[in-house]
């Protein structure tokens, strides 16, 4: 099956310092990829849909100049957190629907643990 | 817009004992629906899935109807197993995903 990695798996920070987050789609081209967020014990939080060409669209409550996101191709799309602060630290994933099946299906990556110190 | 609840957890079963997860979504078209479910320190994994009324996802053992009369789609089990402790997400999709709360499982021996 399609397969969706991201890197790094986990990142340790120090406070006021950016992180790149990478989600890359390895065996298809994804013009569209979804950004995610997870608290511990919590659901995901939709927090962003990357648009390969075009700029991300946030939700409600996101700040778009801390989470850049760049869809600079069909197989890659960049999360930086910017200024990145303690309360930054989460569990963030990305997700991306494969071929023309655009919105019934969608394969995760493995996620990113963040933490901010 | 399009939302997802999900029964809230934990819950807390014995080896074999029967499983149901309640699941309930409101959408203002014809989604997608989903279960994924999240093992311990793993990434998302599908479980099943059913794309339109009436259709069944099983997988594993696992089992959920897509019921568009009652906006539901409960993930049931005959019979669990130590294995299958995990976090479960209901999800629909439909321009975009939304997921339930998720609800957390565990299995004893």
């Amino acid at each position: 099956g399609a397969v969706v990695s991201q890197h790094p798996s986990w990142v340790i920070c120090k406070s006021g310092t950016s992180v790149k987050i990478e989600c890359r789609s390895l065996d298809f081209q994804a013009t569209t990829m979804f950004w995610y967020r997870q608290f511990p014990k919590q659901s995901l939080m939709l927090m962003a849909t990357s648009n390969e060409g075009s700029k991300a669209t946030y939700e409600q409550g996101v700040e778009k100049d801390k989470f850049l996101i760049n869809h600079a191709s069909l197989t890659l799309s960049t999360l930086t957190v910017t200024s990145a602060h303690p309360e930054d630290s989460s569990f963030y994933i990305c997700s991306a629907p494969p071929g023309l099946a655009q919105y019934n299906e969608q394969f995760f990556g493995p996620g990113t643990r963040l933490t901010v110190l | 817009g399009n939302s997802v609840t999900q029964m809230e957890g934990p819950v807390t079963l014995s080896e074999e004992a029967f499983l149901t997860i309640n699941c309930t979504y409101t959408a203002t078209g014809y989604p997608s629906l989903f279960w994924y479910v999240q093992y311990p320190g793993e990434g998302l994994q599908l479980l099943l899935k059913a794309t339109k009324a009436d259709d069944k996802g099983s997988n594993k053992g696992f089992e959920a109807t897509y019921r568009k009369e009652t906006t539901s789609f409960h993930l049931e089990k005959g019979s669990v197993q130590v294995s299958d402790s995990a976090v479960y997400f209901c999800a629909l999709s439909e321009e975009d995903m939304r997921f339930g709360a998720g609800t957390r499982l565990t299995v004893k021996p």
